[in-house]
């Protein structure tokens, strides 16, 4: 259980166009769904913290109108990047809170195997 | 504003031997910590967590350890295997901050065969 997919895997686009990246929790319903950002050989970087039918809280730097993020469901959470530009080649990796596990009360993250950026 | 730190960034083990990886923390509202687990180009893997009411908390080979007064986890791997080779981050959050959790720059563990 706890499974969560990303898509795309990675994407490579030309500067100035717009990327969506989806984020589902396949066997669990995810109130809070979160954003990370991860450059090389540095740790994840929350960017947004997505709930379910409201809107994302974005994290002190990260430009909401740059990042914008919908979580228009209890699986789905989506990032668009708009208007790429190369500093915004990164890779980007989502999570999603499950409050239960197996029948026990816990509350962990569990994340998505990340997006590979890369806008030229 | 790090207030959670991995100090060394990477550890050497060999195969068989018991590898321990450090974790410090800086707030004392944090009540609930995790470590997971990520090799390149792949999201983090859950682990193993521990709540402050407890101070050891043990799934197979991995054992989470933690020093409320010294502000001070652990996560041990016993016996180390190859496949343990990966960068471990431990990560923290808050009852009164539930929705942030704050990662540690993390740990890259080298298994040696």
């Amino acid at each position: 259980g706890a499974v969560v997919s990303q898509h795309p895997s990675r994407v490579i686009c030309k500067s100035g166009t717009s990327v969506k990246i989806e984020c589902r929790s396949l066997d669990f319903q995810a109130t809070t769904m979160f954003w990370y950002r991860q450059f090389p050989k540095q740790s994840l970087m929350l960017m947004a913290t997505s709930n379910e039918g409201s809107k994302a809280t974005y994290e002190q730097g990260v430009e909401k109108d740059k990042f914008l993020i919908n979580h228009a469901s209890l699986t789905l959470s989506t990032l668009t990047v708009t208007s790429a530009h190369p500093e915004d080649s990164s890779f980007y990796i989502c999570s999603a809170r499950d409050y239960w596990l197996n029948g026990t009360s816990t509350d962990t993250q569990y994340f998505g195997p990340g997006t590979r950026l890369t806008v030229l | 504003d790090q207030q959670v730190k991995q100090n060394s960034p990477s550890l050497s083990v060999q195969e068989g031997r018991i590898s321990i990886l450090n974790c410090d923390y800086t707030n004392s509202m944090f009540d609930y910590f995790l470590w997971y687990k990520k090799y390149p180009a792949e999201g983090p893997t859950f682990l193993i967590s521990i709540s402050s009411i407890k101070d050891k908390n043990e799934d197979g080979r991995f054992t989470v350890f933690l020093n409320k007064s010294a502000k001070h986890l652990s996560l041990h791997i016993v016996p180390s295997q190859p496949g343990d080779s990966a960068v471990y981050f431990c990560a923290a959050s808050a009852l009164y901050n539930f929705n942030k959790f704050y990662f540690g720059s993390g740990t890259k563990l080298n298994v040696k065969p």
